[in-house]
C-alpha cells in the first residue's frame, strides 16, 4: 500500500543553519508529493509540491526534489529562521477508489534557536 | 479566492454525545475531505465527498458520517462519541474528483471528549 516515512524529531537547530528533513515513500503508480507545515495551534498549510519525477518544488526558501529512483522527497533549506519553527509533514496524494486522499507521514517537529 | 473555513474552533463534549462540525470549501473546489489528527500524529483520512455523495472512506466506523451541500459546504457528524475521538478535525477541499492532486486545508476544529 501507499505510505510515507519521515525523519523523526524533534529537530533543533540554530538560526541560519542548514536544514534537511528526510522523507521516503512507498506508492503504486506516480503520486504527487507534498510538504505541509503546521504552526502551533493552527491547521495545515501547503508548503510545496511536486507532481512528477525530477520536479523540484520550492517556496519560502524551502526546496524538495521528487526522486523516483530513491523514492524520496527530502526537504531542505539553506538558512533557517526562528519563524520556521513548526511541525513539517511529508505527504503523498493517492487515488483510493475514486477519491483522492492525502497520506501523511508522522511529522517532524522543528525548533530554531535564536 | 477565499480559503477553507471551519467552525467551531474548539468544542468540548462528553462521551456518548453527538457532534457536528462544519466546513466551507475553497471557491471553485468540488471535493471536500475530512481528516482526523490525533495529538502528535499525522492526519488520517476519514472520507471524501463529491457531488453531495461519499466518494471514498478511510478506516473509520459508520458513526462518522458526513454531508456535502450544493454550495460545497460540508458537515462531519460523529455519533456516540468516545474518548479516543478527541483530536483536531481538518477539512480539505480540492478539485477535481478522481485526480490525485493538491488539497487545501482549513484551520481545524479541536474536539475534546470528556
Amino acid at each position: 500500500g501507499n505510505s510515507v516515512t519521515q525523519m523523526e524529531g524533534p529537530v533543533t537547530l540554530s538560526e541560519e543553519a542548514f536544514l534537511t528533513i528526510n522523507c521516503t515513500y512507498t506508492a503504486t503508480g506516480y503520486p504527487s508529493l507534498f510538504w505541509y507545515v503546521q504552526y502551533p495551534g493552527e491547521g495545515l498549510q501547503l508548503l510545496l509540491k511536486a507532481t512528477k519525477a525530477d520536479d523540484k518544488g520550492s517556496n519560502k526558501g524551502f526546496e524538495a526534489t521528487y526522486r523516483k529512483e530513491t523514492t524520496s522527497f527530502h526537504l531542505e533549506k539553506g538558512s533557517v529562521q526562528v519563524s520556521d519553527s513548526a511541525v513539517y509533514f511529508c505527504a503523498l496524494s493517492a487515488l483510493y477508489s475514486s477519491a483522492s486522499k492525502i497520506i501523511f507521514g508522522s511529522g517532524t517537529r522543528l525548533s530554531i534557536r535564536p | 479566492e477565499t480559503g477553507v473555513t471551519q467552525s467551531p474552533t474548539h468544542l468540548i463534549k462528553t462521551r456518548g454525545q453527538q457532534v457536528t462540525l462544519r466546513c466551507s470549501s475553497q471557491s471553485g473546489h468540488n471535493t471536500v475531505s475530512w481528516y482526523q489528527q490525533a495529538l502528535g500524529q499525522g492526519p488520517q483520512f476519514i472520507f471524501q465527498y463529491y457531488r453531495e455523495e461519499e466518494n471514498g472512506r478511510g478506516n473509520f466506523p459508520p458513526r462518522f458520517s458526513g454531508l456535502q451541500f450544493p454550495n460545497y459546504s460540508s458537515e462531519l457528524n460523529v455519533n456516540a462519541l468516545e474518548l479516543d475521538d478527541s483530536a483536531l478535525y481538518l477539512c480539505a477541499s480540492g478539485s477535481p474528483a478522481g485526480v490525485a492532486d493538491t488539497q487545501y486545508f482549513g484551520p481545524g476544529t479541536r474536539l475534546t471528549v470528556l
